[in-house]
């Protein structure tokens, strides 16, 4: 199956900072690239998401970028918030990343 | 309206024990998915169904059965509980296709086992 590999698996960001979060991915079946939030004690939601007909797409402070080449989809948040603090995922078929740790510190 | 409901929201129960947990969903999705989220988060899936037909079926043991009664029912049952059970757990459905299209979590179902 699909394997993805998510980096860095904690990231600590100072408010109004940016953060960058990449996932690898080994098969291109797949046309779709989402990436998933969890806050604490809730369920995952789709934050944005990306077709390999384009290579970018945006969504107000958050962003995702494909590299087909490469093999990687990058989410980048940009000015951040304390509320942007929780664990975020990719995704590849139904295959979750190993998650990673976004804090946001006042 | 909660597009994704599963019940229980906790379960408490000793080893050994059997039960259930249920999800149904109400957007009119052709796919259904369980996942295993342990307490270092990993996101695992366990199950698909499309249709009720079971599509995935990860290397979970076969003490786990999902049973479908309906495209909109997506139930767990789970025999003989052991302590490597407690995790939460997720179901999610998707419009069509595994893993295509965006899926909609239910907000979990915490398994402890004493």
């Amino acid at each position: 199956g699909e394997n993805v590999e998510q980096h860095p698996s904690t990231l600590s960001v100072q408010e109004g900072d940016s953060a960058v979060i990449k996932c690898t991915y080994s098969d291109s079946a797949s046309n779709y690239f989402p990436w998933y939030k969890q806050e604490l004690g809730k369920r995952p939601q789709l934050i944005i998401d990306i077709r390999s007909n384009v290579g970018e797409k945006k969504d107000q402070r958050i962003a995702v970028t494909l590299n087909k080449t490469a093999k990687h989809f990058s989410l980048h948040i940009t000015e951040t918030q304390p509320e942007d603090s929780a664990v975020y995922f990719c995704a590849r078929d139904m295959r979750f990343g190993a998650g990673t740790r976004l804090t946001v510190k006042p | 309206d909660t597009a994704v409901s599963q019940t229980p929201k906790y379960l408490v129960t000793q080893m050994g024990n059997d039960k259930s947990i249920k999800c149904e969903q109400n957007l009119g999705h052709d796919t259904m998915y369980w996942y295993k989220q342990d307490s270092k988060k990993f996101l695992k899936i366990m199950f698909s169904y499309n249709n009720k037909e079971l599509i995935i079926n990860e290397t979970v043991p076969n003490r786990f059965s999902p049973k479908s009664p309906d495209k909109a029912h997506l139930n767990l049952h789970i025999n003989s509980l052991e302590l490597g059970d407690s995790a939460v757990y997720f179901c999610a459905s998707s419009q069509t296709g595994v893993g295509i299209q965006p899926q909609h979590f239910g907000d979990g179902t915490r398994l402890s086992i004493l």
